[in-house]
């Protein structure tokens, strides 16, 4: 059972262009949201969250939207860089799963120079 | 963020041994730390949850005595792959939460390939 989807595999977009990764969930029980990205043969690194209560959170290149009624968080990076290269990862935990977390299936961005 | 070590990096063996790896906290104590494996092109899937000084818990269709788990100490979770076989062979990552930040940040390790051969 799949609870955290993230559709595209793979995503391409120029350098200087925006960059946006979608995600979706099913559990409504989840309540923390949360942004990782991942180079081959080492861990993911935290990027960004999100709390259900906000709909918006910001860090500089980085902005996650959060709509909680469609089920659905999305990672917009601008302007993309080469070295943002990487396979980005969606998860997602809540309280009542005793703060596990339950990733996406991930999707690899490619900025292109 | 917080610091977390795996060791080793890398570990290739032969079928039937069993390896174990090794998971540290390096600036921060962790109450509970995540085990993962990631096959090729594949999401990262908890294995476990490993509690200090308690038995830990495992997700369904995980075997626990394959995968043995021992968290001893605040800074240090093991994990047993016990009589590995090929299908066995995996990326295993594990990660921690730094409960004094107040965060629900999961702060990974850099990941263990195993081989089995």
């Amino acid at each position: 059972d799949q609870q955290v989807k993230q559709n595209s595999p793979s995503l391409s977009v120029q350098e200087g262009r925006i960059s946006i990764l979608n995600c979706d969930y099913t559990n409504s029980m989840f309540d923390y949201f949360l942004w990782y990205k991942k180079y081959p043969a080492e861990g993911p690194t935290f990027l960004i969250s999100i709390s259900s209560i906000k709909d918006k959170n910001e860090d500089g290149r980085f902005t996650v939207f959060l709509n909680k009624s469609a089920k659905h968080l999305s990672l917009h990076i601008v302007p993309s860089q080469p070295g943002d290269s990487a396979v980005y990862f969606c998860a997602a935990s809540g309280l009542g799963n005793n703060n596990d977390m339950r990733f996406g299936a991930g999707t690899r961005l490619t900025v292109k120079p | 963020g917080a610091v977390v070590s795996q060791h080793p990096s890398r570990v290739i063996c032969k079928s039937g041994t069993s390896v174990k790896i090794e998971c540290r906290s390096l600036d921060f104590q962790a109450t509970t730390m995540f085990w993962y494996r990631q096959f090729p092109k594949q999401s990262l899937m908890l294995m476990a949850t490993s509690n200090e000084g308690s038995k830990a818990t495992y997700e369904q269709g995980v075997e626990k005595d394959k995968f043995l788990i021992n968290h001893a100490s605040l800074t240090l979770s093991t994990l047993t792959v016990t009589s590995a076989h090929p299908e066995d062979s995996s990326f295993y990552i594990c990660s921690a939460r730094d409960p004094w930040t107040g965060g629900r940040e999961q702060f990974f390790g850099p990941g263990t390939r195993l081989t089995v051969l």
